[in-house]
């Protein structure tokens, strides 16, 4: 594998559903970021982490729990969703204050 | 509220012209600005990265910025039917240097 990979691709889960979003990157990054990107808006900052630390938390509400294991690896638990959190849930990854580099995404529709 | 600014569009060019895409900026104080492609039901790829005033060419591509007028554009010469996509401006206004803002997009549509 190389780059940034992201799984499952696709999800469809029911609001009570409790599910997991992996990221892992392939670059020797030491920063990982979580995005939203829903439908005529822009791409929407979730979550910074540097060096396995949380730097940013952009408002993001407590439905949406990152963690951070290791600076190759991000993921997303979702418990509680709403219809409107449905969107394209995307990965990035970079070096300290250099280019980010995203992955696939995870498509993500809430029933 | 930091914001980053975009033409929707669509732009559309013939093939084989050049293609411009504008963007501004709210945050004076920001360093590092990017241009992102994202084709339809893709990710965003990188194409560029400008951090100084002035001009920088990648093959067909140009990113400009001007700091002083908080303004970054991105030019495409001989134009192909491939480069149609939305083009996402993205500028660095975090304190920690990695705080992405990203403009809503250029949707470019080149016409063989």
């Amino acid at each position: 594998e190389t780059g940034v990979t992201q799984t499952p691709r696709h999800l469809v889960m029911g609001m009570t559903n409790k599910k997991s979003l992996k990221c892992e990157q392939h670059l020797g990054h030491n920063a990982m970021y979580w995005y939203k990107q829903s439908a005529k808006k822009p791409l929407e900052l979730m979550f910074v982490y540097n060096f396995k630390e949380q730097t940013e938390n952009n408002s993001v509400p407590s439905r949406f729990s990152p963690e951070c294991p290791n600076s190759s690896h991000l993921f997303l638990h979702l418990h509680t969703l709403q219809p409107e959190d449905s969107a394209l849930y995307l990965c990035a990854s970079s070096p300290p204050f250099g280019e980010q580099y995203f992955g696939p995404g995870t498509r993500l529709t809430v029933t | 509220q930091k914001e980053v600014e975009q033409n929707s569009g669509p732009l559309s060019v013939p093939e084989g012209a050049i293609a411009s895409l504008n963007c501004t900026y709210s945050d004076r104080g920001s360093q590092s600005f990017f241009w992102y492609r994202q084709y339809s039901g893709k990710s965003p790829e990188l194409i560029m990265s400008i951090y100084s005033n002035g001009d920088k060419e990648d093959g067909r591509f140009t990113a400009q910025l001007n700091k002083a007028s908080q303004y970054v554009s991105l030019l495409i010469r001989d134009s192909q039917p491939s480069d149609s996509a939305t083009y996402l401006c993205a500028v660095n206004m975090g304190e920690y240097g990695n705080k992405l803002v990203f403009g809503a997009g250029t949707i470019l549509r080149v016409k063989s």
